[in-house]
């Protein structure tokens, strides 16, 4: 069964500072990866997606995500942050064959402070 | 523009009543799911429907109910059964029952307190 585990449960990080965030996987073979971003009281938006390809994807809002195949690793990263990044972030696991359905990360807090 | 609608945002329950949460789609989506958000656990997925007229259970499915009679439609009850039921509830749907490069699109939720 696939997995997915997100070892932050909360980061802070001062305004324009970068900002990584982790995110391992297991399974078995190339998954579909994606992250979501949530702000508070709303439900999740796509940033972006990994399923073949270039390992480097680009999202929106200036974020990017590299797939290491080695390391089971999908982590976000973007180089400076925006206060309005503050939100909840959450990396999901998919696979590529089967009915399996996405597996949500327990996600990561992020605190931008001035 | 195409999305998911959920309804009400807020909605109070008293002890011992059922309650219904409303979802609705105009993508054109298959498959929809419902989720429960309570502070720091991630999504616990309730149950979801990759077909009209079908429905199966997910992970934490007691005390709740729902129907798919329209592919459009996807609402779930809340039951008096459900003794904890304060929470952050969100649906979502995708293109079909497997998982595809668009992921799956969430509706804004719906934030139910017991009163």
């Amino acid at each position: 069964a696939q997995s997915v585990t997100q070892p932050d449960i909360h980061i802070t990080v001062s305004e324009g500072a970068s900002l990584e965030l982790r995110c391992n996987y297991s399974y078995g073979a190339t998954p579909y990866l994606f992250w979501y971003v949530q702000s508070p009281g709303q439900g999740l938006q796509l940033l972006l997606k990994y399923f073949s390809g270039d390992t480097l994807v680009q999202g929106i809002k200036g974020f990017e995500a590299e797939f290491k195949r080695s390391q089971s690793s999908f982590n976000l990263r973007k180089p400076s942050v925006h206060w309005s990044d503050a939100a909840e972030y959450f990396c999901a696991v998919g696979a590529l064959v089967g009915n399996e359905k996405l597996t949500f990360g327990t996600g990561t807090r992020l605190t931008i402070i001035p | 523009d195409g999305g998911i609608t959920q309804s009400p945002k807020y909605l109070f329950r008293k002890e011992g009543q059922n309650v219904t949460l409303s979802c609705e789609q105009n993508l054109n989506h298959d498959a929809m799911y419902w989720y429960r958000q309570d502070p720091g656990q991630g999504l616990r997925l309730i149950y979801y429907s990759q077909i009209v007229n079908d429905f199966q259970k997910g992970d934490i499915a007691e005390g709740y109910s729902v129907s798919r009679e329209k592919k459009e439609s996807f609402p779930l009850t809340v039951t008096s059964a459900q003794k904890n039921p304060t929470a952050f509830y969100l649906c979502a749907s995708s293109i079909g029952d497997r998982v595809s490069g668009d992921g799956y699109t969430f509706g804004s939720g719906t934030r139910l307190t017991v009163v």
